[in-house]
């Protein structure tokens, strides 16, 4: 069974406004991280932000914030005042034990 | 500046080939990773290694093996390689802890002929 989906293979957004990535996750294990990162189309992967399972707050790094809900297992990316740069894939992770997983990926184009 | 390794970013390779995709990161970590990536799968986990000479089956281990005798390496091999094992491969590594990220190397495309 898929751990990780990201049912949205494609996402446009305007210039300067945000935008919400969905993921949902599927875990029994209480102790587990979540992570979302960003592919430009150099193919780099470049680490966004962390949530853990634990945490209270939910995480935010400069223009991201993660909106994590235990209760119904989602760990959305929100962008916000987006950019021309922040057209790439954005995939999300999670990590049990020591493993970790990503899901489909969703492929963000920013209209100028 | 912390990197990660990968030996090939191009192979072309035939049918019935052994394949070896290399990766060393200098960064002391524990655990390696291997993943293939295809469009509309994402990245998918073929093995990990949580130490030296140890190594967990992951989503798609069929058709692959690896080896891990130094902490900073870690192999990918196809014993025969298939034209369904055409993608990008993907490895990472990452510290022992709740919060370490992946770090990735370049990627390595390979093609089956």
């Amino acid at each position: 069974a898929q751990k990780i989906t990201q049912t949205q293979p494609g996402m446009f957004v305007q210039e300067k406004e945000a935008v919400t990535l969905d993921c949902t996750y599927d875990t029994s294990d209480p102790s587990y991280g979540l992570f979302w990162y960003k592919q430009p189309s150099s193919g780099e992967m470049i680490f966004l932000i962390y949530q853990g399972s634990y945490d209270q707050q939910n995480a935010t790094e400069g223009r991201y914030s993660l909106n994590f809900q235990k209760a119904r297992k989602s760990a959305n990316l929100v962008i916000s005042a987006s950019q021309l740069g922040d057209s790439a894939m954005y995939f999300c992770a999670m990590r049990e034990g020591q493993d970790m997983r990503f899901g489909a990926g969703t492929r963000l184009t920013v209209k100028p | 500046d912390v990197k990660v390794t990968q030996s090939s970013r191009y192979l072309v390779k035939r049918t019935g080939e052994k394949v070896f995709l290399e990766c060393v990161q200098d960064m002391d970590h524990e655990n390696m990773f291997w993943y293939r990536q295809d469009p509309g799968l994402g990245l998918r986990l073929i093995y990990f290694s949580y130490d030296v000479k140890m190594k967990e089956k992951g989503d798609i281990p069929e058709g692959y093996s690896v080896s891990r005798e130094k902490k900073e390496r870690f192999s990918l091999i196809l014993e025969s390689a298939s034209t369904n094992q055409t993608s990008m491969y993907l490895c990472a590594s990452r510290t022992i802890g709740a919060t370490g990220e992946l770090f990735f190397g370049e990627g390595s495309r390979l093609t089956v002929l």
